[in-house]
């Protein structure tokens, strides 16, 4: 079936260093939307990228989306413990009654200070 | 704080019995959503109310059901629980309900159900 996948599930980095998750999909995705969730708390709405190679930034993150609009990907620069959650990606895929919103299991993000 | 509103936030229960998760959306929000996450599985789209009338459905349990009000707040209902049933239950509202979810989706802050 239609599947997003994000990678990696994990990552730890020291306070600083730049931290990235890749989100891949089997179809291709009309949109992708990216949502961050601090530990103990819910999902908050990043960003939404629509258009082929799209790339958005909001300060230190850098968002973009794939040419073939089927992977997207999240790079913070310089990471700082603020950054620690989840972030979890969300594509739309398939047309009128078959569209459907599909998430990635999400990336933990732990960031050593 | 994104404006929705959930209740209970702690529900604890034994296996069999039957609860009911209820949730306000933003106000002007007509879209509600209802999500399941447990610790291994990510966040499972359940399904999706708009304006009263279901519009998406998701990898929900015949066990589960859930509707929208007039005034738009929405319950989810859970029977014969299970303990595979413990997870956080988040509800989201958006101002539409394009199918498929596109919209910005502002979460509640979850109702986190045991099953003991």
């Amino acid at each position: 079936g239609q599947q997003v996948m994000q990678i990696p599930q994990y990552q730890h980095v020291q306070e600083g260093e730049d931290f990235t998750t890749y989100c891949n999909s089997s179809t291709t995705l009309s949109n992708i939307q990216w949502y961050k969730q601090r530990p103990g708390g819910h999902p908050v709405f990043l960003i939404q990228l629509v258009k082929s190679g799209e790339v958005k930034k909001q300060k230190r993150l850098t968002f973009q989306f794939g040419e073939a609009k089927k992977n997207s990907s999240l790079h913070i620069t310089a990471t700082q413990t603020t950054d620690v959650g989840t972030y979890f990606c969300a594509g739309t895929s398939g047309a009128g009654n078959n569209r459907k919103l599909i998430w990635g299991l999400g990336t933990s993000l732990a960031v050593n200070p | 704080d994104s404006g929705v509103t959930q209740t209970p936030k702690h529900l604890i229960t034994a296996t069999g019995q039957r609860v009911t998760l209820r949730c306000s959306p933003r106000s002007g929000d007509l879209s509600v959503y209802w999500y399941q996450q447990s610790l291994d599985q990510g966040l499972q789209f359940l399904i999706q109310y708009y304006n009263g009338e279901e519009r998406a459905k998701g990898n929900i349990l015949e066990r589960f059901s859930a509707q929208q009000f007039p005034d738009l707040h929405s319950e989810l209902n859970l029977s014969s629980l299970e303990l595979g049933d413990s997870a956080l239950y988040f509800c989201a509202s958006s101002v539409r309900g394009r199918r498929g979810g596109t919209d910005t989706q502002y979460f509640g802050p979850g109702t986190r159900l045991t099953v003991l």
